[in-house]
């Protein structure tokens, strides 16, 4: 079965540093998102991307954050100065023409 | 935006009872899904019905979309049952088509 897969799995780095978070969606997805989990609180949408260009951004999506399908496969999250309180699990998601969202399995990133 | 709440919060069952959590949301929707998250912190998707009902093995699923409401039943918990319980929806119109989540219930199974 088609899954969407995220790199790396955890990632660890210094206040101010950039980090670029990959997913690949499932091939024949057209609709692909970012979500975030901090610690012990609920799922939120970042962001969604479709026709290469971003549909709809929440109010934490702001312009230390970005999202680039580089080639046919790909969908990358880019922070570039990173804070401490962007510590958190980050998902990737992908959907067809149907509602139906599939998620990846997280990248757990670590602000020191 | 849409309100999304679960209840209960937290939920502790001995293995092999039965349970039901509910979720409730504050508009129309056209997408519900129920994910498990487990202890590695992946989410699992667990059913995809924003109307009806749905079974796959022990668990089931009710959306009312009407009333506004969804029910996942677990019969027979087993200790990998536990984790947090997560329902998300999408509000029906308009061309956003991202998931609003509650909070989630925290289930703790006991052998």
């Amino acid at each position: 079965e088609p899954e969407v897969t995220q790199t790396p799995s955890h990632q660890v780095t210094q206040m101010g540093q950039e980090v670029i978070l990959r997913c690949v969606p499932i091939s024949n997805h057209l609709y692909f998102y970012w979500y975030r989990q901090i610690l012990g609180q609920k799922v939120e949408f970042l962001v969604s991307f479709y026709n290469n260009e971003i549909s709809e951004k929440s109010e934490i999506f702001d312009d230390q954050f970005s999202v680039e399908r580089p080639d046919g496969s790909n969908f990358t999250l880019k922070i570039r100065s990173t804070k401490l309180e962007d510590s958190a699990m980050y998902f990737c998601a992908s959907s067809s023409e149907s509602y139906e969202q599939y998620f990846g399995p997280g990248t757990r990133l670590t602000v020191t | 935006g849409i309100q999304v709440e679960q209840s209960p919060p937290d939920l502790i069952l001995q293995e092999g009872a039965n349970s039901t959590l509910r979720c409730n949301f504050s508009d129309s929707v056209n997408n519900l899904q129920w994910f498990h998250q487990n202890p590695w912190g992946q989410l699992i998707n667990l059913f995809y019905i924003p109307s009806g009902t749905k079974q796959n093995g022990r668990l089931s699923a009710t959306t009312v979309a009407t009333e506004r409401y969804s029910l996942l039943y677990i019969s027979s918990s087993q200790t990998t049952d536990s984790g947090v319980y997560f329902c998300a929806v999408r509000r029906r119109g308009g061309s956003a088509r991202q998931l609003t989540f509650g909070s989630g219930t925290q289930l703790t199974v006991l052998p």
